[in-house]
């Protein structure tokens, strides 16, 4: 079975500054996806990146960027110049490319960036 | 605009009563999913749907039901028999079960009174 996990529950950068977010997972599959999605307070999810596994190169989003280390399965966010509409929770998540196509989620990082 | 639409924003159950969620779609999406949203557990899922008049059960489905018999409508019911209902409820869709953006609604705060 898949697992990922979010070891940060809380973390808080100033306004401008560049923040990691940390998420790890398990698989045995060779082909999947891992995405990081935001939820902000109004609740409303929203798909920020998304990597292929398959593709060595990390996907980049304007502001966001991934650090995709696929052997220590691992997938970081990036958020540069951070802003306030930054503040969200955010949640990592991994699909694999075959059966149900089911999403696994984290348990979430609460981002707040700081005027 | 296209999207997805649950509905109540937020609905109070008494004890030993089901309710139903809606959701709602005009994507033209044939895959569907609910989601449960607890504290600190991020997003478990219930049950999903990848196309008309078929339906799964995902990783928490005892005290759920759900119908799918038309694509853009996806109503979850809340049972009597689920013992912990209180929770923040998620509907998403994808294009297909190939397609792998997830698109979200509002979702539905439901609280046990």
């Amino acid at each position: 079975a898949q697992t990922v996990t979010q070891s940060q529950p809380e973390m808080s950068v100033q306004e401008a500054e560049t923040v990691t977010l940390s998420c790890t997972y398990d698989t045995s599959e060779s082909n999947y996806y891992l995405f990081w999605y935001k939820q902000p307070p109004s609740r409303q999810m929203i798909l920020v990146i998304r990597q292929e596994a398959y593709k060595q190169q990390n996907a980049t989003e304007n502001r966001f960027s991934v650090n995709f280390q696929k052997a220590a399965k691992s997938f970081s966010l990036k958020i540069s110049d951070s802003q306030l509409g930054d503040t969200a929770m955010y949640f990592c998540a991994f699909m694999k490319v075959s059966g149900t196509y089911k999403y696994i989620f984290g348990t979430g990082t609460r981002l707040k960036v700081l005027a | 605009d296209g999207g997805i639409t649950q509905s109540p924003k937020y609905l109070f159950r008494k004890e030993g009563q089901n309710v139903t969620l809606s959701c709602e779609q005009n994507l033209n999406h044939d895959a569907m999913y609910w989601y449960r949203q607890d504290p600190g557990q991020g997003l478990r899922l219930i049950y999903y749907s990848q196309i008309v008049n078929d339906f799964q059960k995902g990783d928490i489905a005892e005290g759920y039901s759900v119908s799918r018999e038309k694509k853009e409508s996806f109503p979850l019911t809340v049972t009597s028999a689920q013992k912990n209902p209180t929770a923040f409820y998620l509907c998403a869709s994808t294009v297909d079960r190939g397609h792998t953006e997830a698109f979200f609604g509002q979702g539905t705060r439901l609280t046990v009174v």
